[in-house]
């Protein structure tokens, strides 16, 4: 079983549409819950992030984690053509500590799930 | 753009054959990762520096090796190339260690590698 798990879709919606994409995800120990965006033949950006459980509002986007579940949403709402693109579910573990020994942000990615918004 | 700078951003090259892909990280940024993306795969963790000392190792094939510089740009070395090397390698770079931070990673446009 792969430690993240999200369906690639892809998902085409008309404008206006809200858009629900979700990663699962089997390694207890994710504190830190991602998702990043990548549109065609650029890197990932991120988008919203998440500690722990709960909900995240960032304007017309809405994070969701449920560590019980071990699965995250990303909601999309009033979506637009511009909102076209792959979305990546992301996810860590805790930070080690300050004398860790350095930054150690490995992250484990979801394989992303192609959204088209249709104007 | 991210600030990060990665060279070349298009390669093609033949099987057997040993290529460097560089990145130039975010200024102040210690960190340096290395990604590669394929479309069966999706984005898989390579290799990360930290001012120069590997930090973390995934999924890096032998016939692959990085490192940091003293400057903290990095290059990543593929040698006896093969058709399934063929993919899009992305270097990110993070600022340092804080508490409830989430490891923002900044990525480059990535580099393409297409093995004949």
């Amino acid at each position: 079983q792969k430690e993240v798990e999200q369906d690639p879709g892809p998902l085409s919606v008309p404008e206006g549409a809200i858009v629900s994409l979700n990663c699962t995800y089997s390694n207890s120990a994710f504190q830190y819950f991602m998702w990043y965006r990548q549109y065609s033949r650029k890197g990932p950006e991120l988008l919203m992030y998440t500690y722990s459980s709960g909900n995240k509002e960032d304007g017309r986007f809405t994070a969701q984690v449920d560590k019980s579940s071990k699965y995250i949403s990303l909601f999309i709402r009033d979506s637009q053509p511009s909102d076209s693109a792959t979305y990546l579910c992301a996810m860590r573990a805790a930070f080690l500590g300050r004398n860790s020994g350095g930054s150690n942000y490995k992250l484990t990615f979801g394989k992303g799930t192609l959204l088209t918004v249709n104007p | 753009d991210s600030g990060v700078t990665q060279t070349p951003k298009h390669l093609i090259t033949a099987t057997g054959q040993r290529v460097t892909l560089r990145c130039s990280p975010r200024s102040g940024d210690l960190s340096v990762y290395w990604y590669q993306q394929s479309l069966d795969q999706g984005l898989q963790f390579l290799i990360q520096y930290y001012n120069g000392e590997e930090r973390a190792k995934g999924n890096i094939l032998e016939r692959f090796s990085a490192q940091q510089f003293p400057d903290l740009h990095s290059e990543l070395n593929l040698s006896s190339l093969e058709l399934g090397d063929s993919a899009l390698y992305f270097c990110a770079s993070s600022v340092g260690p804080r508490d409830r931070d989430p490891g923002e990673l900044f990525f480059g446009e990535g580099s393409r590698l297409t093995v004949l």
